[in-house]
């Protein structure tokens, strides 16, 4: 079965330092990885993805996730933080090739970024 | 703009009430997903449906009811068989449903029981 771990609940870091939110999985075959972010009160949005190709993904605000295969690993990271970064992030799993399988999310990692 | 519009933003139910969540799209987007959000849980999927007069069950389907009548809308019915509804709703939509496809996010409806 797919599964999708975030082992942080939260993370913090000053404003200016690198960051990094950590995801594993667990899939057979090619996994489709996601990373999500929400605000208070409001949906998910979407910052980047791993479908195939070149291990480091970049995507929305500055963000980019680096995926590695052996450790089965997708972790979130931005090199300088900013306060509005602040906000819950969620890391989602989806196998691949197949229309009809459901994508799975980790608990959620809650990022806060201090002035 | 485009986008997934769901209301109410806040529902109170009482006790043997069935309600509604309305969740609207405007993307053209084929797919269409209910989920249930708890706090430190993440999000469970309740129904998805990948065309019009389609939907399957997700993990806790349990006690919720959909139809998909048009492209656009996939509203959600939390019936009185649903003993803990408290939670906060999520409507999301993707082009096809292809697995390598991003979802897009409603902003939500946080329900309570009175």
């Amino acid at each position: 079965a797919q599964s999708v771990a975030q082992p942080e609940d939260q993370v913090n870091v000053a404003e200016g330092n690198p960051l990094t939110v950590k995801c594993t999985y667990s899939v057979s075959g090619n996994p489709y990885l996601f990373w999500y972010v929400q605000y208070p009160n409001r949906g998910l949005q979407f910052l980047l993805k791993y479908i195939t190709g070149d291990n480091l993904v970049k995507g929305s605000y500055g963000f980019e996730a680096e995926f590695n295969k052996s450790q089965t690993s997708f972790h979130l990271k931005k090199p300088s933080a900013l306060v509005s970064d602040s906000a819950l992030y969620f890391c989602a799993v989806r196998k691949g090739y197949s229309s009809a399988s459901k994508i799975i999310f980790g608990s959620g990692t809650r990022l806060s970024i201090r002035p | 703009d485009g986008g997934i519009t769901q209301s109410p933003k806040y529902l109170f139910r009482k006790e043997g009430q069935n309600v509604t969540l309305s969740c609207e799209q405007n993307l053209n987007h084929d797919a269409m997903y209910w989920y249930r959000q708890d706090p430190g849980q993440g999000l469970r999927l309740i129904y998805y449906s990948q065309i019009v007069n389609d939907f399957q069950k997700g993990d806790i389907a349990e006690g919720y009811s959909v139809s998909r009548e048009k492209k656009e809308s996939f509203p959600l019915t939390v019936t009185s068989a649903q003993k803990n509804p408290t939670a906060f709703y999520l409507c999301a939509s993707s082009i096809d449903g292809a697995a390598n496809q991003p979802q897009h996010f409603g902003d939500g409806t946080r329900l309570s029981i009175l």
